[in-house]
């Protein structure tokens, strides 16, 4: 069953913290991954990701995808309670004639000043 | 530029009625995506609609429809509502061409609550 998982769950840090978010994946026809940033209602889009070792970043903001080992890291530096949201990953495959997205149920992080 | 917009806000019902959920895309955007956020399940992908035609369809029952206007705005329809129904529905909106999904711009969303 294609499935994209998140990890962890949940985290808490402290102000000034570096944290790293999972996002792993098992589908069929690999095309891209996304990262989005949920705050209160409306996910925000953060990276894309197709192509494996290539870091994407953003200020404080990086990502990478490895698709020998099927997953992609988000990592956020220097945090500030302004990063406190939900992390959501999304992956984009073919299955069939036809091209599908799935979500993971993200990681909710809590930044404490 | 004015983002995605959703209507109503907020929306109460009962067992047995029906909902209808309304979406405006970013102007350009010819895509509609639908999901259900409910909690503890993260976002469940509902619906896809591209210049007017429906490209793909989430694991949701028949009662869950929808259509795209001519002006790209969209509407989802919940018949025979039920309790489990109760969630955020999001809208996002995209330059997606007809076989893919690109970047997606979200709405804030309608939380229904069916009691």
């Amino acid at each position: 069953e294609d499935k994209v998982v998140q990890s962890p769950l949940s985290l808490v840090v402290h102000e000034g913290d570096t944290v790293t978010l999972n996002c792993s994946y098992e589908v069929t026809n690999f095309r891209s991954l996304l990262w989005y940033k949920q705050e209160k209602k409306a996910p925000t889009f953060l990276f894309m990701l197709t192509s494996s070792g290539i870091e994407k970043k953003s200020g404080r903001l990086s990502s990478i995808l490895d698709k020998k080992e099927l997953f992609s890291i988000l990592n956020i530096t220097a945090t500030q309670t302004g990063d406190s949201a939900v992390y959501l990953c999304a992956v984009i495959y073919n299955a069939g004639n036809n091209r599908k997205l799935i979500w993971g149920l993200g990681t909710s992080l809590a930044v404490n000043p | 530029e004015a983002g995605v917009t959703q209507s109503p806000t907020h929306l109460i019902k009962t067992r047995g009625q029906q909902a209808t959920l309304r979406c405006s895309p970013i102007s350009g955007h010819t895509s509609v995506y639908w999901y259900q956020q409910a909690l503890g399940l993260g976002l469940q992908f509902l619906l896809w609609y591209d210049e007017g035609e429906e490209r793909n369809r989430g694991n949701f029952p028949p009662r869950f429809s929808g259509r795209q206007f001519p002006n790209y705005s969209s509407e989802l329809n919940v018949n025979a509502l039920e309790l489990e129904d109760s969630a955020l529905y999001l809208c996002a909106s995209s330059w997606a061409g007809r076989s893919s999904y690109n970047e997606q711009f979200f709405g804030p969303g309608t939380r229904l609550t069916v009691l």
